[in-house]
């Protein structure tokens, strides 16, 4: 059961270039988050999809772009990287039901120069 | 105001000793609080979420939230130097998002 998968694990761009990060999850779960965390601060939220075929803005969704493809897949787009989006970024998933945590894919290390 | 607060830390504690990590929330009417262990590099883990005032024990941990004063805290007993890491307290709203807050983290150092 691998959970929440997250590609790539590793991305260097150049200011300007665009990307899209994947995230895929197996666990049937209705709701995925994307976060951004940077050195010596916590989580904020990106965007998120509570369930299938809505999203919505977090925190801080500006430069960023999702997409929910398909229950499974939830994937954010950087149009234009800049380098104050050198980050790490984590996707979540949760099943929908309030007592329950969310789970976490392995990150993705994004330094754009 | 932060929504919630954590001290950054470091806490430093002997090997053994009880490690008590703080956390503040200014949202009165949430729901579902959480804390996450996280090493360095490495994606947050659940160490354990709590939903009632009072203690739920797990293991060498032991969560406790006073909703009235609005904190909620994780004891780790006996701790070892392999519970070196950054805690990350989480507090879920009350709406149909159940978007997690996070705080900043406290990172924890056990001396060996």
């Amino acid at each position: 059961n691998a959970g929440v998968t997250q590609t790539p694990k590793f991305q260097v761009l150049k200011t300007g270039q665009s990307m899209t990060l994947q995230c895929a999850q197996d666990m049937n779960h209705n709701s995925m988050y994307w976060y951004r965390q940077d050195p010596g601060m916590g989580l904020r939220l990106i965007y998120y999809s509570a369930s299938e075929g809505t999203t919505d803005k977090g925190e801080v969704p500006n430069g960023y772009n999702v997409s929910r493809l398909n229950k499974r897949e939830f994937s954010l787009r950087l149009e234009s990287a800049a380098p104050s989006q050198t980050s790490v970024y984590f996707c979540a998933s949760f099943p929908g039901q309030g007592a329950q945590p969310q789970h976490f894919g392995d990150g993705t290390r994004l330094s754009i120069l | 105001q932060k929504e919630v607060e954590q001290n950054s830390g470091p806490l430093s504690v002997p090997e053994g000793a009880i490690a008590s990590l703080n956390c503040t929330y200014s949202d009165r009417v949430s729901q579902s609080f959480f804390w996450y262990r996280q090493y360095s590099g490495k994606s947050p883990e659940l160490i354990m979420s709590i939903y009632s005032n009072g203690d739920k024990e797990d293991g060498r941990f032991t969560a406790q939230l006073n909703k009235a004063s609005q904190y909620v805290s994780l004891l780790i007993r006996d701790s070892q130097p392999s519970d070196s890491a950054t805690y990350l307290c989480a507090v879920r709203r009350v709406d149909s998002s159940y978007k997690l807050i996070f705080g900043s983290g406290t990172r924890l150092l056990v001396r060996p």
